[in-house]
């Protein structure tokens, strides 16, 4: 197994861009996690999905941000207009929920 | 007051020696409890689950103490490689099996 998979594994943007970090999930696993983390807060879960759907998004730190899990095997998490703070290492995790397995992270720099 | 505390570090352990770290919880409806490793620049991994009787795993122990709310991970024979972040995890059932990391504790093992 590959393993949780992620693109792109490094992201550099401008402000105002509009982001899209990718997520495939180890089949068959339920649940799929996105995180996000900085050296000032440290990892932070921002939403969750189970079978698909989403269970807790109030981690989202605002309406810019939004994910979606269209199927078992994909998820994209979209920041939209990116801002300079939303640079971190996002992660995207799948699994049962008390077992998670990471995806090597997306590492963005906005401008 | 983070729901999840640890103490940031680091911890400097000469190679060979045992080291100790706890993590504090607040929320009293937490139930269960995790050790996450995170290596510079890669993604957290599952190193343990803690058990309310405690438990070990070769060099590592994990306890757990409900009255004071803290867990605590031991490492012996402490390793070169052993030098990374650790992270606990606390979820609460209670609120629909909300998941919060600490801030993680560094440890550098030293020849």
């Amino acid at each position: 197994d590959a393993g949780v998979i992620q693109s792109p594994r490094h992201e550099v943007t401008e402000m105002g861009q509009e982001v899209t970090l990718r997520c495939k999930p180890i089949s068959g696993h339920d649940y799929l996690f996105w995180y996000r983390q900085t050296m000032m807060r440290g990892l932070e879960l921002l939403i969750y999905f189970n079978n698909n759907v989403p269970i807790d998004d109030s981690g989202m730190p605002e309406d810019r941000f939004s994910a979606k899990m269209p199927n078992a095997s994909f998820s994209t998490l979209k920041i939209q207009p990116s801002e300079p703070r939303d640079s971190a290492v996002y992660f995207c995790a799948s699994g049962v929920y008390n077992e998670q397995f990471f995806g090597p992270g997306t590492r963005l720099t906005v401008l | 007051r983070k729901e999840v505390e640890q103490d940031p570090g680091p911890f400097n352990v000469p190679e060979g020696a045992t080291v100790a770290f706890n993590c504090t919880y607040s929320n009293s409806a937490s139930q269960s409890f995790f050790w996450y490793r995170q290596d510079c620049r890669k993604e957290p991994k599952l190193l343990m689950s803690v058990y309310s009787s405690g438990n070990e795993d070769g060099r590592f122990t994990a306890q757990l103490n409900r009255a004071s709310q803290y867990i605590s991970l031991l490492i012996r024979d402490s390793k070169l490689s052993d030098s990374a972040t650790y992270l606990c995890v606390a979820i609460i059932k209670a609120a629909g099996n909300k998941l919060t990391f600490g801030g993680g504790t560094r440890v550098l093992v030293k020849p």
